[in-house]
């Protein structure tokens, strides 16, 4: 079956930039998503990339997909404090019947 | 606008209690779903209404009873739980294609006593 997986942790410094990877199984995914959730609160819907792309640049964020590798990565550039959270890698594939497979999810935590 | 609504934002309940969670959306969007998450996990999916319509049950106990009522209400009543579904309780929707991106509400914090 799908899989999507994570790397638990991740710290940098403020003013850094942060790479969030992510690996998933299944070759048929259609899209796949990053998700920001802060303690407490529900899943933010960060970017999302369509699996016929390589990267996608929206601001400080940088999503690549390396279909070859089944690899995703985000990157957040100019990392900030406000950035600290979980981010969860997510992915769709057309025979999934609307189910997003989600990965562990990375705690950012962003130090002064 | 993509905002998913919940209500309450927290709830606290003992297990001989019935409550309900509500969830609501003025996007247009046909799909809703309900997913629960444990501390430090991943969503888990529950309930899938397609056009109104139950579409998936991941083998949730009877003891979660979804409802739709209409295309931008979601509801989900609670009976005799156990203290071990405390967790976040999600909502989410999303346009009529399978593939369409699902946006999420802020959740409701659910404990039972």
């Amino acid at each position: 079956g799908e899989d999507v997986e994570q790397s638990l942790f991740l710290s940098v410094r403020e003013g850094d930039s942060s790479v969030i990877n992510c690996t998933y199984t299944d070759s048929s995914s259609t899209y796949l998503y990053w998700y920001k959730q802060e303690p407490g609160a529900g899943l933010q819907l960060l970017t999302y990339i369509f699996s016929n792309m390589d990267m996608k640049q929206d601001q400080r964020l940088t999503v690549l997909l390396n279909k070859k590798d089944k690899h995703l990565s985000l990157r957040i550039a100019d990392t900030q404090t406000g950035d600290s959270a979980i981010y969860f890698c997510a992915e769709i594939f057309s025979g999934s019947a609307r189910q997003l497979t989600f990965g562990s999810g990375t705690q950012l935590t962003v130090l002064p | 606008d993509t905002e998913v609504t919940q209500t309450p934002k927290h709830l606290v309940m003992g297990m001989t209690n019935k409550k309900s969670l509500k969830c609501e959306q003025h996007m247009g969007h046909r799909a809703m779903y309900w997913y629960k998450q444990k501390a430090k996990k991943p969503p888990e999916l529950m309930f899938v209404y397609s056009y109104e319509k139950l579409s998936i049950n991941e083998s949730v106990p009877s003891r979660f009873s979804p409802e739709c009522p209409n295309s931008s209400l979601l509801n989900l009543h609670l009976h005799a739980l156990q203290p071990e579904d405390s967790a976040l309780y999600l909502c989410a929707s999303s346009q009529d294609l399978p593939t369409d991106t699902q946006y999420f509400g802020p959740g409701t914090r659910l404990t039972v006593l």
